[in-house]
């Protein structure tokens, strides 16, 4: 399979614990992105990648939020000390960027926050 | 601030019929405007639109883009119980917004045998 893929698929976590998610983008996709999606409501941008550069960041993603693109490869988000706000699906989606580009979703990881 | 409305926000229709999909959008420097299928996962393209008035086909599903008035329509002929989805219409901007997407909320399609 040569999609986007997400790891873990399902996360379930005890409030104030931190929490790693992985994406591996489509291999020769140099933009990476982190969406979060909550019942009922469309994807909200986190960040982006090109390469291993972290050009863009929304104002959703708190000081609690990291992520990496340390290769330019495969990516990590992290989240520290969740909260029940958190729970929600982290989706990743990589492009290539030439002009207008499509962006190719991965299967998500559902986070639940207890 | 940038935004995208699709309407209506759910609809039931019958194996057969034919449905239209609604987006409307505010965006800086508009750049492209996309339709995705939301399933139980993530969502899967169906259609990006960056020029108005030429319509995008894919077997049933069609769509046209209308930069004057700031919508786009998806339409599905002959809808089929495998159609029962949400779609999502997503906007991309220059600028502020380049290189993310702006979802709208999505319209949830049932499509009953």
């Amino acid at each position: 399979d040569t999609g986007v893929s997400q790891d873990p698929r399902h996360k379930i976590t005890k409030r104030g614990q931190n929490v790693t998610f992985r994406c591996d983008p489509i291999s020769e996709h140099n933009r990476l992105y982190w969406y979060r999606q909550t019942l009922g409501q469309g994807p909200e941008f986190l960040t982006y990648f090109q390469n291993e550069a972290q050009l863009e960041k929304s104002r959703l993603l708190s000081d609690r939020f990291s992520a990496e693109r340390p290769k330019g490869s495969f990516s990590t988000l992290e989240i520290q000390r969740t909260e029940q706000g958190d729970s929600a699906m982290y989706l990743c989606a990589s492009s290539y960027r030439t002009g207008v580009e499509t962006q190719y979703f991965g299967p998500g990881t559902r986070l639940l926050v207890l | 601030e940038d935004k995208v409305v699709q309407s209506p926000l759910s609809l039931v229709v019958h194996e057969g019929d034919t449905v239209t999909l609604n987006c409307s959008y505010e965006v800086t420097n508009f750049r492209s405007l996309l339709w995705y299928k939301q399933e139980k996962k993530a969502p899967t393209f169906l259609f990006m639109l960056t020029s108005s008035g030429i319509e995008k086909k894919s077997g049933r599903l069609s769509s046209i883009l209308d930069k004057k008035e700031l919508f786009s329509i998806l339409n599905i002929t002959a809808t089929q119980t495998g159609d029962s989805a949400v779609y999502l219409c997503a906007v991309e901007g220059y600028g502020g917004s380049q290189g993310n997407l702006i979802f709208g909320k999505g319209t949830k399609l049932s499509v009953k045998p």
